[in-house]
């Protein structure tokens, strides 16, 4: 059974650091891509960051700069060293499985997920 | 970046009718599109990708449909669990989007 289970999430202050991680069990996490995708309290989905299984990565323009996506096979976790924080990074973060659905020449959807975990940044 | 525009925002309907979800993206994406539905405290559920084609265990109740710009969710004969959000997903480039959402309701 595919598992993604996500810790980390904290209360920080505005301009502060957090590391998120996400333990990935029950399949071959290494020849997977991985994601992390955000949902702000009342707010929808919001992509964030992704790593392909060659250490590609992509980030949404919102954290580009402030957040560092990178994975530990060895480990079979996921990470998301996130800096810089702001009010509006405050969201419930999920780790998911990356799926190319027909064929992987363009992006990805995201086939497994974590349930979240929640970042509040907040003076 | 690739807009993707969902509509309705609400569709309030009984269970065993027809909902009929509307996802319009700002430029072509083929059919690089992705359908999930979200309740609250949970993951989200990959439903249809690549336009029409059900994620595995998606039951036939889903369905979806178009290709470009413009792409629809079909859910024939409400069940009561499926009365959740609903959003779409492009992959046809990166930054990845998603829509901003339509909630079914129950009636």
């Amino acid at each position: 059974e595919v598992q993604l289970v996500e810790s980390g999430g904290d209360l920080v202050q505005p301009g502060g650091s957090l590391r998120l991680s996400c333990a990935a069990s029950g399949f071959g996490f290494s020849i997977y891509g991985m994601g992390w995708v955000r949902q702000a309290p009342g707010k929808g989905l919001e992509w964030v960051s992704y790593i392909t299984n060659q250490m590609t990565t992509f980030y949404a323009d919102s954290v580009k700069g402030r957040f560092t996506i990178s994975r530990d096979n060895a480990k079979n976790s996921l990470y998301l060293q996130m800096n810089s924080l702001r009010a509006e990074d405050t969201a419930v973060y999920h780790c998911a499985r990356g799926y190319c659905g027909g064929g992987c020449e363009a992006g990805r959807y995201f086939d497994y997920w974590g349930h979240g975990i929640l970042v509040t940044v907040s003076s | 970046e690739i807009l993707l525009t969902q509509s309705p925002a609400t569709l309030s309907l009984s269970p065993g009718e027809r909902a009929t979800l509307s996802c319009r993206a700002s430029q072509s994406i083929s059919s690089y599109l992705g359908w999930y539905q979200k309740k609250p405290g949970q993951a989200p559920r990959l439903l249809i990708y690549d336009a029409s084609n059900r994620a595995t265990g998606i039951p036939a109740r889903f369905s979806g449909s178009g290709s470009g710009t413009d792409f629809i969710l079909t859910i024939s004969n409400l069940e009561p669990e499926d009365f959740a959000v609903y959003f779409c997903q492009q992959r046809g480039s990166w930054p990845l989007t998603f829509g901003g959402g339509t909630k079914v309701e129950i009636k």
